[in-house]
């Protein structure tokens, strides 16, 4: 059964370093998300992509953020200039038609 | 308007009983209302989902009943097993919000044997 698949699995930073995530969306997925947890709280949107544009961002995803897909298979979140607050579970998350939305394991992100 | 609330945040049931959990949305432009099962460390998976054009849909132990005059709707885990504890969050998503997940806080669901 086909999956989305997250790099790497724990990435641990010194604070103002910059940090790449990495995930690899289920093949034929078209719409793209990253996700936040916060240890202990809800799941909170980050950004969606679709037909290589930002569709909507949420008011986390600043300018310390990007979103790229550099090639058919990619999917990256980067961080600039980590805080100690940027510590949480990232997931990637894709869809094929925008609604059933499939997760990765995560990329559990501390910064020191 | 955005906001998903759910409830109870924590549910400790016996194995064979019904587990129930509540979510109440705001936003009547949501139209996709899904639950996801997410064990430690792991990531969310999505278990069962709903539109609002129907008032209930099962898969195996696990139904939705949704409820669009009172923007609610709830998760019914029937025979719970011990391997069904987990945390369970309740979402929404809609075109008017990209279709974005908006997710209730979660509730630990805990099975005794």
């Amino acid at each position: 059964e086909p999956e989305v698949t997250q790099t790497p699995s724990h990435q641990v930073t010194q604070m103002g370093q910059e940090v790449i995530l990495r995930c690899v969306p289920i093949s034929n997925h078209l719409y793209f998300y990253w996700y936040r947890q916060i240890l202990g709280q809800k799941v909170e949107f980050l950004v969606s992509f679709y037909n290589n544009e930002i569709s909507e961002k949420s008011e986390i995803f600043d300018d310390q953020f990007s979103v790229e897909r550099p090639d058919g298979s990619n999917f990256t979140l980067k961080i600039r200039s980590t805080k100690l607050e940027d510590s949480a579970m990232y997931f990637c998350a894709s869809s094929e038609t925008s609604n059933e939305q499939f997760f990765g394991p995560g990329t559990r992100l501390t910064v020191l | 308007q955005q906001q998903v609330k759910q409830s109870p945040q924590s549910l400790i049931v016996q194995k064979g009983g019904i587990s129930i959990i509540n979510c109440a949305y705001e936003n009547t432009a949501f139209d996709y209302f899904p639950w996801y099962q997410q064990f430690p460390g792991k990531g969310p998976a999505l278990l069962i989902a709903i539109r609002p054009d129907v008032s209930e849909k099962k898969e195996g132990r696990f139904t939705i009943s949704f409820n669009k005059s009172a923007k609610q709707f709830s998760l019914h885990i029937m025979d719970s097993q011990p391997g069904d504890s987990a945390t369970y969050f309740c979402a929404a998503s809609g075109p008017g919000s990209n279709y974005k997940l908006t997710f209730g806080k979660g509730t630990l669901l805990t099975v005794n044997p």
